[in-house]
């Protein structure tokens, strides 16, 4: 079965600093990878995703993530933070084939807060 | 971008009556709608699968008969909390799938928080 790992629960960065949030997928067949925010009480946005082609994604907000194939991981950065990223995080992936690709498997969630 | 509605946001009930939570896309047709449960503090896990003009596929340990899903147009799918109690109350969110659309791309709504008392 397909999982995600979310290394952190709780990321506390300062204003303008930069984040790295963490994932780590396992799979056996190929897997499109998803990072979403969701701030509170609300439902997710897409930050960005990774299909295929450049292993380098660049999103909204100024994040981007690099998927890395050998050590199946999908971490999302941001080079400088505003106290606006403050927001639960969720990573997720999902088989890269068949009706099936739309069906999530989301991390547990990073939760990242951005301080003056 | 496509536009997920769900409706109501939020929503008390008293244990034991039922309540539905509606998924609409608004400038798109869905054939294909997945909802969603969040507990606090916790990841989303896939409750079903929803198919317009079809049965919902429910994922495994979720009762079907508890959940009722109906996808009876491209662009709405309810969710039907029947006999509601306490254990139930949680954030139920629902995405959908653009017909046709690129490969992968979901759109998520903005949640539904059930709170039975």
């Amino acid at each position: 079965a397909q999982s995600v790992t979310q290394l952190d629960s709780q990321v506390p960065v300062f204003e303008e600093a930069p984040v790295e949030l963490r994932c780590n997928y396992s799979s056996s067949v190929s897997v499109y990878l998803f990072w979403y925010v969701q701030y509170p009480n609300q439902g997710l946005q897409l930050l960005l995703k990774y299909l295929s082609g450049s292993t380098l994604v660049k999103g909204i907000n100024g994040f981007e993530a690099e998927f890395n194939k050998s050590q199946t991981s999908f971490h999302l950065r941001k080079p400088s933070v505003h106290i606006s990223d403050t927001a639960e995080y969720f990573c997720a992936a999902s088989k890269g084939s068949g009706g099936s690709n739309y069906k999530l498997t989301f991390g547990k969630g990073t939760l990242l807060t951005v301080n003056p | 971008g496509a536009v997920v509605s769900q409706h109501p946001s939020w929503v008390i009930c008293k244990s034991g009556t039922s309540v539905k939570i509606e998924c609409r896309s608004l400038d798109f047709q869905a054939t294909t709608m997945f909802w969603y449960r969040q507990f606090p503090k916790q990841s989303l896990m896939l409750m079903a699968t929803s198919n317009e003009g079809s049965k919902a596929t429910y994922e495994q340990g979720v009762e079907k008969d508890k959940f009722l899903i109906n996808h009876a147009s491209l662009t709405l799918s309810t969710l039907t909390v029947t006999s509601a109690h306490p254990e139930d109350s949680s954030f139920y969110i629902c995405s959908a799938r653009v017909t046709g659309g690129r490969t992968g791309e979901l759109f998520f709504g903005e949640g539904s928080r059930l709170t039975v008392l």
